[in-house]
């Protein structure tokens, strides 16, 4: 029930397209969902983040969708460009954080 | 404003031997993490320190490592003796309480041979 269920596990996105990571999570308990963003030889990074009384958020090119009664949330990055390529986990907390297990995404040039 | 620092960077070390992980947290985050990161998959949470009390090592593997936060700032992760299995990295988080934002130091790369 402490599970946050993350897919895809990798992701290949065409310069200027669309990527999108799923997560899932079990624990009505959780009230924070933020998602992060890590560089190869880096320390994970916040990105976004939203709490379940709202729908979805927006940040520049990043937009989390939330689901509370399916108990799901997304990260959508538009445009995606190349610097975006990295691993992405997204999170969920409650007294302690549980992390995805990660979508190492690319986009190519 | 100075971020979370972590040393070393990298250690090889052979099985059965100790190693040591240092953390300096951003000055005045209360909340320091320890979490293990294997190749692949997302941070786990290893203990949760809040100024220097611990709040959570529920997953931290007692048997062979440690860690306490002095003065409840900076703070060290023992392991003795290591395993093939601990090869990952370790990183340490900080944040201004429990619930507030993580902010990660670079991590330190273990490999156990």
């Amino acid at each position: 029930q402490q599970q946050v269920k993350q897919s895809p596990q990798s992701l290949i996105v065409q310069k200027g397209g669309i990527s999108i990571i799923n997560c899932a999570y079990e624990n009505t308990a959780f009230d924070y969902f933020p998602w992060y963003q890590q560089f190869p030889g880096k320390g994970p990074a916040l990105l976004i983040a939203i709490r379940p009384d709202v729908s979805e958020k927006k940040e520049g090119r990043f937009t989390i969708s939330f689901n509370k009664s399916a108990k799901q949330f997304s990260l959508h990055i538009m445009d995606s460009q190349p610097g975006d390529s990295a691993t992405y986990f997204c999170a969920a907390w409650t007294y302690k954080y549980i992390f995805g297990t990660g979508t190492r995404l690319k986009v190519l040039a | 404003e100075a971020g979370v620092a972590q040393s070393p960077r990298y250690k090889i070390i052979e099985k059965r031997q100790s190693v040591a992980f240092w953390c300096n947290p951003i000055s005045g985050h209360a909340t320091l993490y320890w979490y293990q990161q294997i190749l692949g998959q997302g941070p786990k949470l290893l203990i949760q320190f809040q100024n220097n009390g611990v709040v959570d090592d529920s997953q931290l593997p007692k048997d062979r490592f440690s860690a306490e936060r002095l003065k409840g700032v900076d703070s060290t992760l023992k392991i003795q003796p290591a395993k093939l299995e601990d090869s990952a990295v370790y990183l340490c988080a900080s944040s201004l309480g429990p619930s507030g934002e993580l902010f990660f130091g670079e991590g330190s790369r273990l490999t156990v041979l």
